[in-house]
């Protein structure tokens, strides 16, 4: 069974560039979690949707950033324009219903710099 | 505001000795705690939990202990093998009911053969 899948797992760009980040998450899970780690802060949750709609986005950072859910089955995070302090590990993460839907199940991640 | 936090960036243990993860937690409402692993360039993977109406649960070597009187609660591994050096943090829901974690800053491990 296929975990939570990110594209790109690297991504390198210039301040001022649009960078999209993309996430599958696990088959069934109706949950979706975009994190942001970095040294200072530690894993931050950016923003959480339930069924596809966006529930709390009070994590994203600026209006730079936006992310979308257009079906149970993708997700993406858009920083436009990116700027230095936006290079960090990039994480989603996905949750099922019930009992176990405290349990979020992380992808790999993208890292992302901006130089 | 952290409200969960680990103040230990870093510990070290010997192979086939106990390592203890600490952790607490400034939200008496916290219901529910989880423990997730980290390996290098991968993502965080769910090891272990405990609900508060419990004060200890137990996975093969791993042993979760909650003290709500404290806010504290420990992760311990037992033996500990080289194969746990990896970062380690713990995390609560944001309130009842909530699917949203908070997590603490990590604590990285090393089990040294």
């Amino acid at each position: 069974d296929a975990g939570v899948i990110q594209s790109p797992r690297h991504e390198v760009t210039e301040m001022g560039q649009e960078v999209t980040l993309r996430c599958k998450p696990i088959s069934g899970h109706n949950s979706l979690f975009w994190y942001r780690q970095t040294m200072m802060r530690g894993l931050e949750l950016l923003i959480y949707f339930n069924n596809n709609v966006p529930i709390d986005d009070s994590g994203m950072p600026e209006d730079r950033f936006s992310a979308k859910m257009p079906n149970a089955s993708f997700s993406t995070l858009k920083i436009q324009p990116s700027e230095p302090r936006d290079s960090a590990v990039y994480f989603c993460a996905s949750s099922a219903r019930g009992n176990l839907g405290l349990t979020q199940y992380f992808g790999p991640g993208t890292r992302l710099l901006v130089l | 505001d952290q409200q969960v936090k680990q103040n230990s960036p870093s510990l070290s243990v010997q192979e086939g000795r106990i390592s203890i993860l600490n952790c607490d937690y400034t939200n008496s409402m916290f219901d529910y705690f989880l423990w997730y692993k980290k390996y290098p360039a991968e993502g965080p993977t769910f090891l272990i939990s405990i609900s508060s109406i419990k004060d200890k649960n137990e996975d093969g070597r791993f042993t979760v202990f909650l003290n709500k009187s404290a806010k504290h609660l420990s992760l311990h591994i037992v033996p500990s093998q080289p194969g746990d050096s990896a970062v380690y943090f713990c995390a609560a829901p944001r309130g009842a009911g909530s699917y949203q974690l908070t997590f603490g800053k990590g604590t990285k491990l090393s089990v040294i053969p």
